[in-house]
């Protein structure tokens, strides 16, 4: 069966710190891979994606992810943490081939920015 | 501007009641798919659309039902029979099923009164 697994449900950190974000997946082939966020009572923004190609990502505010095949990972990473970024992150697969284009969610990292 | 506009914001059922969540999109669009967010469980797929006039059900559908008479439109009914409704509601689309980025509505938080 599929699953999406972000091993850590919230996560504090200092403004200004370093951040990184775990997701790993069980599938049989490589999926398509989302990072999305959501602020509190919003629907979810998109910061990035991996297909194919680079296995470095990079996306909107500043953030990245790294496609780790062996590890079966898709970790999110910001070098320098703002309190902006204090929200809701989720990770997400899409069968790679598949005609129904569904995602399957992680059940989120909840992130804390300290001021 | 193009976009996923979801109504009403908040929306309130009494009991025995059936409701049901608007969800339009000008994006020209021709997936469709409707989510369940609760605290701490991620998003869980409730009905989804590839077409119109077709639909598929998705792994939590029970006590909702969906229609797709037009591209741009895929209305979401929380059925009476749902016994645990109080939750908040994603729509979201994109251009066709495999292969392309899901975009998100902002959501409608429903409460049961």
């Amino acid at each position: 069966a599929q699953s999406v697994t972000q091993p850590d449900i919230h996560i504090t950190v200092s403004e200004g710190a370093s951040l990184e974000l775990r997701c790993n997946y069980s599938y049989g082939a490589t999926p398509y891979l989302f990072w999305y966020v959501q602020s509190p009572g919003q629907g979810l923004q998109l910061l990035l994606k991996y297909f194919s190609g680079d296995t470095l990502v990079q996306g909107i505010k500043g953030f990245e992810a790294e496609f780790k095949r062996s590890q079966s990972s898709f970790n999110l990473r910001k070098p320098s943490v703002h309190w902006s970024d204090a929200a809701e992150y989720f990770c997400a697969v899409e069968v790679r081939g598949s005609t129904l284009g569904r995602l399957y969610f992680g059940r989120g990292t909840q992130l804390t920015v300290w001021p | 501007d193009g976009g996923i506009t979801q109504s009403p914001k908040y929306l309130f059922r009494k009991e025995g009641q059936n409701v049901t969540l608007s969800c339009e999109q000008n994006l020209n669009h021709d997936a469709m798919y409707w989510y369940r967010q609760d605290p701490g469980q991620g998003l869980r797929l409730i009905y989804y659309s590839q077409i119109v006039n077709d639909f598929q059900k998705g792994d939590i559908a029970e006590g909702y039902s969906v229609s797709r008479e037009k591209k741009e439109s895929f209305p979401l009914t929380v059925t009476s029979a749902q016994k645990n409704p109080t939750a908040f509601y994603l729509c979201a689309s994109k251009p066709r099923a495999g292969g392309e980025t899901q975009y998100f509505g902002p959501g409608t938080r429903l409460l049961v009164l």
